[in-house]
C-alpha cells in the first residue's frame, strides 16, 4: 500500500501523559499536514511542513504540541501533558507541490482518547 | 473559528435523487476543494475548482463557485447508497493552508 499511513490507529492515555504519533506520507510528496478532527466537525489545521521545514503552526497548537519532520519524510506529532480536551482524531495528509489538482491525500488517522 | 460553514448540516434523500450541499468560506481563496469522508475512514479528494472558474463537472459531481458571495455548492446527481458520507469543502488561501468547513452528513436511503 503506497498511501499515507499513521501509527498508532488508536491511543488511550491518562491525563498528564505524553503521546507521540507517527505519519508516513506518500514517498514523493514534499508537503505534509497535521489536522485535528473532533466529532461532527471538519478537520482543523494544526501545522504544515514543506520538506523538513515547518512553515506554519496554528494558534490552536499550544506549546504542549510539537511536530517534526527530520528528514523530510515521516513526521511525528507529540503532545505533552495530555488533557481531556486533546481527545480527537489526528489526521495526517501529504501532497505534492505543483500537482495539477493540489489535492491532499489523507491517512486513516490516529484516534486519541485521554481519560 | 477559522472554519467555513456548510449547509445543511445533515441531509437524507432517496437513492436516485440529487443532493445539493453548500459551503461558505471567510477569506479570499486560490481554489476550493471538496472532500468525502466515509464513516471511520479518511478523507478522499473529490474535485477542485479554481478561483477563476464558476462551474466544474466530474462524473456525477457538479461544483459551482461564487467568489463574490464566498460560497460554493456541490451537487451529486442520481445519488447512490454508496454516496452516504460526510462532505467537506476546503478553501485554500495562499499556497498551502487548507480551511475545512464543518461538513454535511449525507444519507442516501436505498
Amino acid at each position: 500500500d503506497t498511501g499515507v499511513s499513521q501509527d498508532p490507529r488508536h491511543k488511550i492515555t491518562k491525563r498528564g501523559q505524553n503521546v507521540t504519533f507517527r505519519c508516513d506520507p506518500i514517498s514523493e510528496h514534499n508537503r505534509l499536514y497535521w489536522y485535528r478532527q473532533t466529532l461532527g466537525q471538519g478537520p482543523e489545521f494544526l501545522t504544515y511542513f514543506q520538506n523538513e521545514a515547518q512553515l506554519e503552526k496554528s494558534r490552536l497548537l499550544s506549546d504542549r504540541f510539537s511536530a517534526e519532520r527530520p528528514k523530510g519524510s515521516f513526521s511525528t506529532l507529540e503532545i505533552q501533558r495530555t488533557e481531556q480536551g486533546d481527545s480527537a482524531m489526528y489526521l495526517c495528509a501529504s501532497a505534492l507541490e505543483g500537482s495539477p489538482y493540489n489535492e491532499q491525500f489523507f491517512g486513516p488517522g490516529t484516534r486519541l482518547t485521554v481519560l | 473559528s477559522q472554519q467555513g460553514e456548510e449547509d445543511p448540516q445533515a441531509l437524507s434523500i432517496q437513492e436516485g435523487e440529487n443532493a445539493t450541499m453548500n459551503c461558505s468560506y471567510k477569506t479570499s481563496i486560490n481554489n476550493l476543494q471538496w472532500y468525502r469522508q466515509n464513516s471511520g475512514r479518511g478523507l478522499v479528494h473529490l474535485i477542485l475548482i479554481r478561483s477563476n472558474e464558476r462551474e466544474k463537472h466530474s462524473g456525477r459531481l457538479r461544483v459551482t463557485l461564487d467568489t463574490s458571495k464566498k460560497s460554493s455548492s456541490l451537487l451529486i446527481t442520481a445519488s447512490r447508497a454508496a454516496d452516504t458520507a460526510s462532505y467537506f469543502c476546503a478553501s485554500i488561501s495562499g499556497t498551502y493552508k487548507y480551511i475545512f468547513g464543518t461538513g454535511t452528513r449525507l444519507k442516501v436511503l436505498a
